[in-house]
């Protein structure tokens, strides 16, 4: 696709229950990585994949976050039990292979706007 | 741990003046450093991106990088009240790392 597209844009969730997000890369983008950002803050990293390669789960904050990616395009983020202090924007990005030496920006998605009531 | 320090503002300057956003690091390795805008509400958007010392000017944005004192900068030149945002720094280590964010400086222009 032209952008990086996220879905769904907002959610709103009873805490304790499981929610999904998607994020759908730039087509030919090989890396893919999911923040978080809570409101007034910055970007908090969460997850982080490339190719084939074991995923960079590092910025995971639990056991209760999980994501996955089939091949080179769609991710999902998948949080269980959800609590209150999930409430944030989750942003997904994608940028061609982070080689050394190249200068690769990300592009981001609209978000998903998490709310844990 | 890797960390990327901005003021948070908010910085306010008169329409057509400069604005000056400035970005420390600790890792110094850090190979490449970019600039995102972020406006209320949205996600965040690639403006400027450096890895060698000195300055990259882009219109009338200029990145300016030192190495040495693990600094860069964002200089904005005529500044318009649509440049209104929150000012992003990031930073990346060589390979397969992830993008370290500061956590932004809000800038205001005033007409």
């Amino acid at each position: 696709g032209a952008g990086v597209s996220q879905s769904p844009s907002n959610k709103v969730t009873e805490k304790g229950k499981d929610v999904e997000l998607r994020c759908d890369p730039i087509s030919g983008h090989t890396a893919l990585y999911w923040y978080r950002q809570r409101l007034g803050q910055g970007l908090e990293f969460l997850i982080y994949f490339q190719g084939n390669s074991a995923p960079d789960k590092s910025g995971l904050p639990s056991d209760r976050f999980s994501a996955e990616r089939t091949g080179e395009s769609v991710s999902t983020l998948t949080i269980q039990r959800t609590q209150q202090e999930d409430s944030a924007v989750y942003l997904c990005a994608s940028s061609l292979a982070g080689q050394v030496g190249a200068v690769v920006g990300y592009t981001f998605g609209s978000g998903t706007r998490l709310t844990v009531v | 741990q890797k960390e990327v320090e901005q003021n948070s503002g908010p910085l306010s300057v008169p329409e057509g003046a400069i604005a000056s956003l400035n970005c420390t690091y600790s890792d110094r390795v850090s190979q490449s450093f970019f600039w995102y805008r972020q406006y209320s509400g949205k996600s965040p958007e690639l403006i400027m991106s450096i890895y060698s010392n000195g300055d990259k000017e882009d219109g009338r944005f200029t990145a300016q990088l030192n190495k040495a004192s693990q600094y860069v900068s964002l200089l904005i030149r005529d500044s318009q009240p649509s440049d209104s945002a929150t000012y992003l720094c990031a930073v990346k280590n060589s390979g397969n790392t992830p993008l370290v964010f500061g956590k932004g400086t809000r800038l205001s222009v005033i007409a």
